[in-house]
This record gives structure tokens, C-alpha cells and sequence, in this order.
């Protein structure tokens, strides 16, 4: 079946710093995929999402690129701020399914 | 605006109570879905259901069950509250005609305790 990897949190950063964070998939068609943030106590919301291989999703200054050779989609950003603080997601839908496959979440705590 | 809300935000129970959980959404999707999330499982699907009278399991749907007799409203009844579903649950939804079928909405959250 369906599979999302996220590398574990939680990821502590300075205000600035260069982000990464790592999501690799299973999947047995095309899938989309999906970067979604859950800021504290609230729902997820969407960041970005790329339908194709190559395509990159962008947003709020976040990017993911997704690459269909390596089954990965590792979301960057160039200089985190306090604010981008949350729990990150990492997922895929099959192409003809709305269901999403999620990974575990990568907390994201950026520090003064 | 559109959106999705649940209720309640908060809710405490005792084991063996049967409870529903409301989710409400105006963005006209067909789709709706209810997760939980638990620390070190992220969110695992419950139901979903892709339209009217439409119900679907998911991952983890044992104890659980939802009915959909509108577009607008996905409830979920736990039929006897255990312990082990004390956690937050999300309902979603997706598939506005014109829009990405794969981009969902996510609700607010109801955090549930059962005693």
C-alpha cells in the first residue's frame, strides 16, 4: 500500500537558518503530493503541492520539488522565521483517489 | 466565506457512552473524511464518504461510523467510547466542481477525552 516517510522531529533552528526537511513515498501509480502545516491548535492547512514529476510547489517561501526518481519531496526554505513554528505533513494522493496518505508530522520549532 | 467547522471543540466522556461528533462544511465538496491524530501515528483516516449516502472505511474505522444524508454535514458516532480513541479528530473535505479532487479542508478539531 500507500507509504509517506517524514524524518523525525522535532527540527530546532535559529531565526534564519536554512530548513529541510525530508519526505520520501511508496505509492503504486502517479500520486500528487502534498506539504500541509498545523500551526498549535488548529487544523491543517495546505502549503504546497506538485501533481507531476518535476513540478515544484512553492508557497509563504517554502518549496518542494518532486522527483519521481528518488520518490521524494523534501520541503525547503531558504530563512526560517519564529512564525513558521508547527508540525509539518508530508503527503500523497493516488492519482484518481481523493484520499490522502499521511506521514507522522515533523515538528519545526525556530527559535530568536 | 466558506468553511468547515466541527463541534464540540472539547469533549469528555465516560467508556461505553456512545458520542457524535459534528462536522459541518460549506464549500459545496463532495467529499468529506474524518481522521484522528495521535503523537507517532500522525493522522490515520476513519471514514470518508464521496457523496450522498455514500460511506467509506479507512485505516483504522473499528468502533467508529458516520452516515451522510446531505452534502453539507459528516457526523461520526463512536457506538461505545473506549479509551483508546481518547485523541483530536479532523474532519476534511474536497472536491469542489472545478477544483483539485486531491486538495483537502481541514476543520478546526475536536480534542475527546473518554474516562
Amino acid at each position: 500500500g500507500d507509504s509517506v516517510t517524514q524524518m523525525e522531529g522535532p527540527v530546532t533552528l535559529s531565526e534564519e537558518a536554512f530548513l529541510t526537511i525530508n519526505c520520501t513515498y511508496t505509492a503504486t501509480g502517479y500520486p500528487s503530493l502534498f506539504w500541509y502545516v498545523q500551526y498549535p491548535g488548529e487544523g491543517l492547512q495546505l502549503l504546497l503541492k506538485a501533481t507531476k514529476a518535476d513540478d515544484k510547489g512553492s508557497n509563504k517561501g517554502f518549496e518542494a520539488t518532486y522527483r519521481k526518481e528518488t520518490t521524494s519531496f523534501h520541503l525547503e526554505k531558504g530563512s526560517v522565521q519564529v512564525s513558521d513554528s508547527a508540525v509539518y505533513f508530508c503527503a500523497l494522493s493516488d492519482q484518481g483517489y481523493s484520499t490522502l496518505t499521511f506521514g507522522k508530522g515533523t515538528m519545526l520549532l525556530v527559535s530568536p | 466565506d466558506a468553511e468547515i467547522t466541527q463541534s464540540p471543540r472539547h469533549k469528555i466522556t465516560e467508556t461505553g457512552r456512545q458520542v457524535t461528533l459534528a462536522c459541518h462544511q460549506t464549500w459545496n465538496h463532495n467529499n468529506m473524511f474524518w481522521y484522528r491524530q495521535d503523537l507517532g501515528h500522525g493522522l490515520r483516516l476513519i471514514h470518508y464518504s464521496y457523496g450522498v449516502q455514500d460511506t467509506n472505511k479507512g485505516e483504522v474505522s473499528d468502533g467508529y461510523s458516520v452516515s451522510r444524508s446531505n452534502t453539507e454535514d459528516l457526523p461520526l458516532t463512536l457506538e461505545s467510547a473506549a479509551s483508546s480513541q481518547t485523541s483530536v479528530y479532523f474532519c476534511a473535505s474536497s472536491g469542489r466542481t472545478g477544483e483539485s479532487y486531491n486538495e483537502q479542508f481541514f476543520g478546526p478539531g475536536t480534542r475527546l477525552t473518554v474516562l
